[in-house]
């Protein structure tokens, strides 16, 4: 039982257009959703996050929104940079069951120069 | 600030052998955990701890043991390597165990069993 997916395996976008990842979830009781980005041989990098009260966070190029009636979230990167390229990963927890991270499979994002 | 150490960064075993992965974190984190990431599959849960003395188990703890008798270590045991356990694997640590500032992942240690 997948409780998040990431359902496009890959996505490619131009240099300095919006790159705009998705992420969906099964479970209402998740507390926080997260965003990570991972190179090649390296480990999982915190990126970002949302609480489940809220519908937007935003860091610089970064931008998070929750829709929590479509159990959906999604990362915007504007604009995109061909250091952008990685895997992103979307993660939730839950208090209730001790904060353990549940990932999805990720996203692998190309941004052309 | 070495962050979250894991060590061997490469290994290779036969079936039936045993080991011990090793991780340790210097930012007194009271929340560690153990992942593997697997193709098109994320990372998953093997076991967690929220602090010295407590653990438990995450999504796919068979196979695998922990203990957590320091804040700083977290060593993962495979008690019989199996082929199915080829995989890359991942410690993590946090504050505050929730989504503010996440947690912050070592850089992996690559097993593969034959």
């Amino acid at each position: 039982d997948q409780q998040v997916k990431q359902n496009s395996p890959s996505l490619s976008v131009q240099e300095g257009r919006i790159s705009i990842l998705n992420c969906d979830y099964t479970n209402s009781m998740f507390d926080y959703f997260l965003w990570y980005k991972k190179y090649p041989a390296e480990g999982p990098t915190f990126l970002i996050s949302i609480s489940s009260i809220k519908d937007k966070n935003e860091d610089g190029r970064f931008t998070v929104f929750l829709n929590k009636s479509a159990k959906h979230l999604s990362l915007h990167i504007v604009p995109s940079q061909p250091g952008d390229s990685a895997v992103y990963f979307c993660a939730a927890q839950q208090r209730e069951y001790g904060n353990k991270l549940v990932f999805g499979a990720g996203t692998i994002l190309r941004v052309k120069s | 600030n070495a962050g979250v150490t894991q060590t061997p960064k490469f290994q290779v075993l036969k079936t039936g052998q045993s080991m011990t992965l090793q991780c340790a974190q210097d930012m007194n984190h009271e929340y560690m955990s153990w992942y593997r990431q697997d193709p098109g599959m994320g990372l998953r849960l093997i076991h967690y701890s929220v602090g010295a003395g407590i653990t438990d188990q995450g999504e796919v703890p068979n196979g695998y043991n922990v203990s957590r008798s320091t804040t700083e270590d977290f060593p993962l045991r495979l008690l019989s390597a199996a082929p199915s356990q080829t995989s890359v694997y991942f410690c993590a640590s946090s504050y505050t165990g929730t989504g503010v500032g996440g947690y912050t992942f070592g850089s992996g240690t690559r097993l593969t069993v034959v």
